[in-house]
């Protein structure tokens, strides 16, 4: 299993242009969450998926930042347009659901936006 | 809203067992306690989960007490590559009104030192 991927590892940007953020998460995994974490903040939730579905998407900064997930093997995250305070680690997890299963997270997408 | 407490940070020594403590006095009856690491860089690891039981698995050993208001996460031989922000993090089942979501705190940072 080649766990949670996330792709690009790093990405710089300049302020203004879009970003996309995208992930794989672990086959047979119902549940994909996104986090974003950064110094001042912390490890934050922004959305999580179940089935594909958005459930729940309050952490969701602002009309910035969308998230998609077309199939159960891939999922997105775009920030249009990106400003310098986006600048952080994504990272995206996926789960089978449950309490008996914990979450399994990718290596995390460094954003720097200049 | 913060749901445990857990010291800012903590030091320990290289093969000695590290127990890393965490307060969760307003815990209700039906959430779980869950522990995951970051080491520097990296996504989140889940290390254990339990609900009253005392539980085991090959990373550590989790102690509930009785009142289920505090745990310790005991690391029996602790190495430099145990280096890392710990979080105790209480959940509850999706079923009895409880979230999929997963909250972190600020966690504890744990020194290992040689």
């Amino acid at each position: 299993d080649a766990g949670v991927i996330q792709s690009p590892r790093h990405e710089v940007t300049e302020m203004g242009q879009e970003v996309t953020l995208r992930c794989k998460p672990i086959s047979g995994h119902d549940y994909l969450f996104w986090y974003r974490q950064t110094m001042m903040r912390g490890l934050e939730l922004l959305i999580y998926f179940n089935n594909n579905v958005p459930i729940d998407d309050s952490g969701m900064p602002e009309d910035r930042f969308s998230a998609k997930m077309p199939n159960a093997s891939f999922s997105t995250l775009k920030i249009q347009p990106s400003e310098p305070r986006d600048s952080a680690v994504y990272f995206c997890a996926s789960s089978r659901g449950g309490l008996d299963y914990g979450y399994t997270f990718g290596s995390g997408t460094r954003l720097t936006v200049v | 809203d913060a749901k445990t407490t857990q010291p800012p940070s903590m030091d320990c020594a290289e093969g000695r067992a590290a127990n890393l403590p965490c307060n969760h006095s307003t815990i209700s009856g039906n959430e779980y306690v869950y522990w995951y690491r970051q080491i520097h860089s990296q996504g989140p690891q889940y290390i254990i989960h339990g609900l009253k039981n005392n539980e085991t698995n090959e990373m550590a050993s989790l102690i509930i007490t009785e009142d289920r208001k505090s745990s310790t996460l005991i690391l029996p031989h602790a190495t430099l590559r145990d280096t890392a922000v710990y979080y105790c993090i209480v959940r509850a089942l999706l079923t009895q009104g409880g979230s999929e979501k997963l909250v972190f705190g600020k966690g504890m940072k744990l020194t290992v030192n040689p």
